[in-house]
């Protein structure tokens, strides 16, 4: 049964830093594509990142672009944001998700819990 | 930048057929995928591809599009079928990026 958990979000002060992490359960990770996707609170889904399987292929949102950094560790089948220079516009649930196909970018298969990231003084 | 329309809304009587729609230029050249929000869960993939459905999903979840309207049907609608659908695709001009349609709350009276 494919599995994803995130973790990492909370409470961060506008310009700070947060990492978020997103562990495969249950299956390899390593060979798929792997995104990032928000919703921030009463709104609609908003893409961020997306990863290739081998992580030499990186791809981002112009909102985020400059700002968060896509990464994966596929020893330890996880995947990673980090998140820099936070503004109010980045406080949402952060997403991730796997497209079970290689070598494919979409679809989005299955998808986390997510994780609530609020950027607040 | 591409972008994909969704009606915010759409209200359907049980048993009925809903039909919402994702507009987008030339929306036809490409793959069209379709996930499902259920509130406070996260999105479901129930069509890929256009018109395919994952293992699980009900038969009464098809896709479709045409020129440039994509169109993700539900027949036989049921108060479980209540959520937001949102519309997604992979834009390939310029660096890569996925687009997400804005999403239609799907109402069963």
């Amino acid at each position: 049964q494919v599995q994803l958990v995130e973790s990492g979000g909370g409470v961060v002060q506008p310009g700070g830093s947060l990492r978020l992490s997103c562990a495969a359960t249950d299956f390899s990770s390593s060979t798929y594509a792997l995104h990032w996707v928000r919703q921030a609170p009463g709104k609609g889904l908003e893409w961020v990142a997306v990863i290739s399987h081998d992580g030499n292929k990186k791809y981002y949102a112009d909102s985020v672009k400059g700002r968060f950094t896509i990464s994966r560790d596929n020893s330890k089948n996880t995947m990673y944001l980090q998140m820099s220079s936070l503004r109010g516009e980045d406080t949402a649930v952060y997403y991730c998700a796997v497209v079970l196909r290689f070598l494919e970018w979409l679809p989005l298969d299955y998808w986390g819990q997510g994780t609530l990231v609020t950027v607040s003084s | 930048s591409y972008v994909l329309t969704q009606p915010p809304s759409l209200s359907v009587a049980p048993g009925q057929t809903a039909r919402i729609t994702c507009g987008g230029n030339n929306i036809g050249t490409k793959s069209v995928h379709w996930c499902q929000q259920k509130p406070g869960q996260a999105p479901v993939l129930v069509v890929y591809d256009d018109s395919d459905r994952p293992s699980g999903v009900p038969e009464r979840f098809s896709g479709s599009h045409s020129g440039n309207t994509a169109t993700l049907t539900i027949s036989s609608v049921e108060a479980g079928d209540e959520a937001d659908y949102y519309c997604h695709v992979w834009v390939t001009s310029g660096d890569p990026y996925v687009v997400f349609g804005g999403g239609t709350k799907l109402t069963v009276l």
